[in-house]
């Protein structure tokens, strides 16, 4: 069955650090999302991304946060300079349909000290 | 708003079957209802979608009336290891997830 893969699983930084996450979605799939959870709190949605670009953002992805596709496999979320409320699972999910099961990844467990 | 509810938590024991109520108000009307399932440090798994009447898999059942304001999932014998969280994510250009279901399996 077809996977979506995170790298890397944990990764801790120090405050003001700059994190790029990374993500290789499902071949085919046209549709990219990034999601994170706080521990103990409900998965929330960061952004989503078509056609090489930004579909929508939440209040969360502010200037901090920046998103690339730059090749034709790998999603990357990057986090300009962290803080300690950015520790969380950071999630992401491809589909071939904006309305269809998206396929989650395993997840990346960032944490900020 | 696309907005879901369901029961924070329900418990079960070995055997049983499961069946897990969402309400979906203000569900648009080109929206398809999913449900997912989640372990502990795991990505939300997909389980089942449908967008009316009666859906199934190898894993479970989604029924959904006429209305569509409502689904349920319906897990049959249930075991330990389908003790996790479910989600019946509102959907649109995303999906938005809730607080979800606890369901805890007991043997």
């Amino acid at each position: 069955e077809p996977e979506v893969t995170q790298t890397p699983s944990h990764q801790v930084t120090q405050m003001g650090q700059e994190v790029i996450l990374r993500c290789v979605p499902i071949s085919n799939h046209l549709y990219f999302y990034w999601y994170r959870q706080i521990l103990g709190q409900k998965v929330e949605f960061l952004v989503s991304f078509y056609n090489n670009e930004i579909s929508e953002k939440s209040e969360i992805f502010d200037d901090q946060f920046s998103v690339e596709r730059p090749d034709g496999s790998n999603f990357t979320l990057k986090i300009r300079s962290t803080k300690l409320e950015d520790s969380a699972m950071y999630f992401c999910a491809s589909s071939d349909s904006n309305n269809y099961g998206y396929t989650f990844g395993s997840g990346t467990r960032l944490t900020v000290v | 708003l696309a907005k879901t509810t369901q029961p924070i938590s329900m418990d079960s024991y070995e055997g049983q079957e499961v069946n897990i109520t969402c309400s979906h108000n203000n569900i648009a009307t080109n929206d398809y209802i999913t449900w997912y399932q989640q372990f502990p440090s795991q990505g939300p798994r997909f389980i089942i979608q449908g967008y009316k009447t009666k859906v199934t898999n190898e894993v479970a059942s989604l029924f959904i009336p006429a209305d569509r304001k409502s689904s349920t999932l319906s897990l049959p014998r249930v075991s330990l290891s389908d003790t996790a969280v479910y989600y019946c994510p509102s959907e649109g250009n995303k999906l938005v997830f809730g607080a979800g279901t606890i369901l805890r399996v007991k043997s």
